[in-house]
């Protein structure tokens, strides 16, 4: 299986910021990651994802970073916006299955 | 948008009752995956459906049954309802086999169960 764990349940900053959330994992089969937004009221929302093989991967504003040695996956959002507060989700595929699973989120605030 | 669609978007039921969902695929994707999501908590994988047969399965008893059509489109079912069922549930999509592909979620179903 797998363990899914966000670092903060919480995170507020200021709009304009970067925002950085983190998330860790437990197996090293795990092969396959998503960062999930979800606002309230509506199903989670895919930002981007990243496969084993790499270790970074740029989007629109959003940046992911994956460290496989010590199981660490982190969201870096870039110059925040009142629009970017949710509920970030981190969604984690082993090799051995076809699910994903998530850790609990962590809801940032954007404080304007 | 992700083109995922499901119905009804509430529910209200009685324990021991049994209902269905419905879920929509977005447009080509042939693999539907369901959810269920308690307040506060992330998604928790119930079960998965490829090309009509249940693709595995997360640890969810056997009350918790499913059904994918030649359209790809899938239903869930839960029998005997329970309060704790009560949660929102979601599907994902997602296109091609069921390995390293993008999956993309419907809006959700809102089930409470009283």
């Amino acid at each position: 299986g797998e363990s899914v764990g966000l670092h903060l349940p919480t995170l507020s900053v200021q709009e304009g910021d970067n925002s950085i959330i983190n998330c860790a994992y437990s197996n090293s089969a795990s092969d396959y990651f998503i960062w999930y937004k979800q606002e309230s009221g509506k199903g989670p929302q895919f930002i981007i994802d990243i496969r084993s093989n790499m270790d970074k991967r740029q989007g629109q504003r959003v940046t992911v970073l994956l460290n496989k040695t010590v199981k660490h996956l982190s969201l870096q959002i870039a110059a925040t916006q009142p629009g970017d507060s949710a509920v970030y989700f981190c969604a984690v595929r082993t090799n051995t299955g076809n699910q994903f699973y998530f850790g609990t989120g962590t809801s940032l605030t954007v404080i304007p | 948008e992700t083109g995922v669609t499901q119905s009804p978007t509430h529910l209200i039921k009685t324990r021991g009752q049994q209902v269905t969902l419905r879920c929509s695929s977005q447009s080509g994707h042939n693999t539907v995956s369901w959810y269920q999501q308690a307040l506060g908590q992330g998604p928790q994988f119930i079960f998965q459906y490829y090309r009509e047969e249940e693709n595995g399965r997360g640890n969810f008893p056997p009350r918790f049954s499913g059904l994918q059509f030649p359209n790809y489109s899938s239903e869930l079912n839960v029998n005997a309802l329970e309060l704790d069922d009560s949660a929102l549930y979601l599907c994902a999509s997602s296109l091609g086999g069921p390995g390293l592909r993008e999956q993309y979620f419907g809006p959700g179903t809102r089930l409470t169960v009283t």
